[in-house]
C-alpha cells in the first residue's frame, strides 16, 4: 500500500489559494491519487483524482509531477465554507477502494 | 433523496447490547463498506463486500459482523457492543473502477454511543 504523507493542517483567509501537498514516495504503477473532503459528522466527499500531469475540475486542480512521488491540491480562492478535512489517498481504483487507506489529512482552517 | 443512506443517525445503547446499523443505496454498485472514524483521526475500515457473495474482512473487524442482503443492502452488527466501540461509522459504496474518476460514496454516518 502507498502511503501518503500530508500536513496536519493549515490556516487561510478568505479569497487566498491554498495548495495542499501530498508525499506518496512508493506509489505504484497502477495507482491513482485521489482526494476526498470531509465536513465535522459528516461522509468523505470525491473531490478530483488524477494519474498524471493535471487535472482540473470545477472544485479544484490536481498537480502531479513526473516522478508522481508528490501531488498537489489546489483550492482556487477558499472561502468560509471550505474549512474542512482533506484526505490524499493513493491505490489501484480497479481492485477497490478496500486497500486505500484514509490517514489523518490535513485540517484546512479558512477565516475571514 | 440520498444515493446511501445509513439508519439509525444517532444511536445510544448499552454495553453488552446487540446492534444493528443500516446501508442502503441507489447507485447500483456492487460494492460496499464499512468504515468507523474515532474523534481527530482518518476512516478505519471495518468490512467490505464485492458482491451479495463475497464478504471480506477489514483491519479492524473484531467485534463486528455484516451481512449483505441485497445488492443495495448492508449491515453491520455489534454483537455484544462494548464502550471503546463508540465512534462514527460510514458506509460507502464504489463502482468496479474505470480508471479516472473512480470514487466512493459515503452515507451521512451513523453516531454510536455506548455507554
Amino acid at each position: 500500500l502507498a502511503k501518503t504523507t500530508q500536513p496536519i493542517s493549515m490556516d487561510s483567509y478568505e479569497g487566498q489559494e491554498v495548495n495542499i501537498t501530498c508525499s506518496h514516495n512508493n506509489i505504484a504503477t497502477n495507482d491513482y491519487i485521489t482526494w476526498y473532503q470531509q465536513f465535522p459528522s459528516q461522509g468523505p466527499r470525491f473531490i478530483i483524482q488524477g494519474y498524471k500531469t493535471k487535472v482540473t475540475n470545477e472544485v479544484a486542480s490536481l498537480f502531479i509531477p513526473a516522478d508522481r512521488k508528490s501531488s498537489t491540491l489546489s483550492l482556487p480562492r477558499v472561502s468560509l465554507s471550505d474549512t474542512a478535512v482533506y484526505y490524499c489517498l493513493v491505490g489501484d481504483m480497479n481492485t477497490g477502494f478496500q486497500k486505500l487507506v484514509f490517514g489523518t489529512g490535513t485540517r484546512l482552517l479558512v477565516s475571514p | 433523496d440520498a444515493d446511501v443512506t445509513q439508519t439509525p443517525r444517532n444511536r445510544i445503547t448499552k454495553t453488552g447490547k446487540r446492534i444493528m446499523l443500516e446501508c442502503s443505496q441507489t447507485k447500483g454498485h456492487d460494492r460496499m463498506y464499512w468504515y468507523r472514524q474515532d474523534p481527530g483521526l482518518g476512516l478505519r475500515l471495518i468490512y467490505y463486500s464485492f458482491d451479495v457473495k463475497d464478504i471480506n474482512k477489514g483491519e479492524i473487524s473484531d467485534g463486528y459482523s455484516v451481512s449483505r442482503q441485497a445488492q443495495a443492502k448492508f449491515s453491520l452488527s455489534l454483537e455484544s457492543a462494548i464502550p471503546n466501540q463508540t465512534a462514527l461509522y460510514f458506509c460507502a459504496t464504489s463502482d468496479p473502477g474505470q480508471g479516472e474518476n473512480t470514487e466512493a460514496f459515503f452515507g451521512q454516518g451513523t453516531r454510536l454511543t455506548v455507554v
